[in-house]
């Protein structure tokens, strides 16, 4: 099946300082992926949609200057948190579109805390 | 934009029993329903999906079906099993799936009683 791998699984950093995620689909193309944030015992919630060699897209409540996305090749994206603060705390999940049935496969998270 | 119930929260079912979960969409257009499992500290995993066009699918003990009328959908898992343990959410998306985000319910905590 397709995978996606998701680096790093956890990170712990000082308020203030800026984290990268990143996001790789390993056995596929994707020309889409997805970033949401999931804080603890709730859903998945979209914060932006990022596609191959183009600008991000962002939901609504979501700063796109906090949360830069960079989607350099049909199997990386990245995501860096800027300035981070405690209330960034969240885990974080990427997801990459596969061209066949554009189904949408998951990274396994990354855990964010700032302190 | 689409908004997806989903119900109930938390289902407890013993060991070899039927779970249900049921989810109800609001966006006509949505075409396209993944159902997804969640082990604590992991990503979603995709189990089973359904397209517009279908009324149910099946995959061994996991089945989906759909209502379009109705905007619902429902997951049966049959004959359950302790792995089965673990939170699933619902989701819908309005397009052919690539190009958006996912949409998802609240989750439903499925816990399996030995």
């Amino acid at each position: 099946g397709a995978v996606v791998s998701q680096h790093p699984s956890w990170v712990i950093c000082k308020s203030g300082t800026s984290v990268k995620i990143e996001c790789r689909s390993l056995d596929f193309q994707a020309t889409t992926m997805f970033w949401y944030r999931q804080f603890p015992k709730q859903s998945l919630m979209l914060m932006a949609t990022s596609n191959e060699g183009s600008k991000a897209t962002y939901e609504q409540g979501v700063e796109k200057d906090k949360f830069l996305i960079n989607h350099a090749s049909l199997t990386l994206s990245t995501l860096t948190v800027t300035s981070a603060h405690p209330e960034d705390s969240s885990f974080y999940i990427c997801s990459a579109s596969h061209r066949v049935g554009n189904i949408q496969y998951f990274g396994a998270g990354t855990r964010l805390s700032v302190l | 934009g689409e908004n997806v119930e989903q119900h109930p929260s938390t289902l407890s079912v013993q060991e070899g029993d039927s779970a249900v979960i049921k989810c109800t969409y609001s966006d006509s257009a949505s075409n396209y329903f993944p159902w997804y499992k969640q082990e604590l500290g992991k990503g979603p995993q995709l189990i089973i999906d359904i397209r517009s066009n279908v009324g149910e699918k099946k995959d061994q003990r996991i089945a989906v079906t759909l209502n379009k009328t109705a905007k619902h959908f429902s997951l049966h898992i049959t004959e359950t099993q302790p792995e089965d343990s673990a939170v699933y959410f619902c989701a819908a998306i309005s397009s052919g799936g690539g190009a958006d985000g996912l949409t998802f319910g609240k989750g439903t905590h499925l816990i399996i009683q030995p």
